[in-house]
């Protein structure tokens, strides 16, 4: 268990549709990043903040949005869901905002888009 | 190398065998090289964070090597044993934004 805790585990949903994911870092870490994961592809970084701020963004869709509340969570926001959105998405959190920093991972959730 | 790339992208083994593969990172810029290990159904977890030239850390059977000027990492696992079967996934900064890009990964099976 690495302390990192995301919801939901599962969420089955249509095209079009938005949903919320929430992400809770470890006690301490200041950064969260999101990343996702589709068939047949790595790990796609999206969006990190740090401390309530955005520190960096990947390919993240203009649909997707994310931000960090003053207790720390996050949730990333999925809109106009399409099929190709379907993916495994993945929080981590850690301490600072450095490149050097080990990331500790979520369990993840499983989005399917219908 | 404009990329992070993993090979070989899968490996099989008998138990008891060694193993290595490679982790390629464009060189400049560089900043620091991560390997996770991923095992099936679960998330993804740290083994190493490596940022300097020569670096080589260890932890029980798994040791990893550094070469930023040559842009390229080792992950070594010495007597593989099946619960070592995972994908290992490398990832390294590359420019100066915080984003980490990850490889494709080495999947590995080790066979009993």
């Amino acid at each position: 268990d690495s302390g990192v805790t995301q919801t939901p585990k599962h969420l089955i949903t249509a095209t079009g549709q938005r949903v919320t994911l929430r992400c809770s870092p470890r006690s301490g870490d200041l950064s969260v990043y999101w990343y996702q994961q589709s068939l047949d592809q790595g790990l796609q970084f999206l969006i990190q903040y740090y401390n309530g701020e955005e520190r960096a963004k990947g390919n993240i869709l203009e649909r997707f949005s994310a931000q960090q509340f003053p207790d720390l969570h996050s949730e990333l926001n999925l809109s106009s869901l399409e099929l190709g959105d379907s993916a495994l998405y993945f929080c981590a959190s850690s301490v600072g905002s450095g490149s050097a920093n080990e990331q500790f991972f979520g369990p993840g959730t499983r989005l399917t888009v219908l | 190398i404009l990329n992070v790339e993993q090979s070989p992208q899968s490996l099989h083994v008998q138990e008891g065998d060694s193993t290595n593969f490679t982790c390629s990172f464009p060189s400049s810029n560089f900043y620091a090289l991560h390997w996770y290990r991923w095992e099936t159904a679960k998330s993804p977890e740290a083994l190493f964070v490596m940022t300097l030239n020569g670096d080589e850390k260890k932890k029980g059977r798994i040791s990893a090597t550094l070469n930023t000027k040559e842009g390229y990492s080792y992950l070594y696992i010495k007597g593989s044993q099946p619960e070592d079967s995972a994908t290992y996934l490398c990832a390294s900064k590359m420019d100066s934004s915080y984003k980490l890009i990850f490889g494709s990964g080495t999947r590995l099976l080790v066979r009993p």
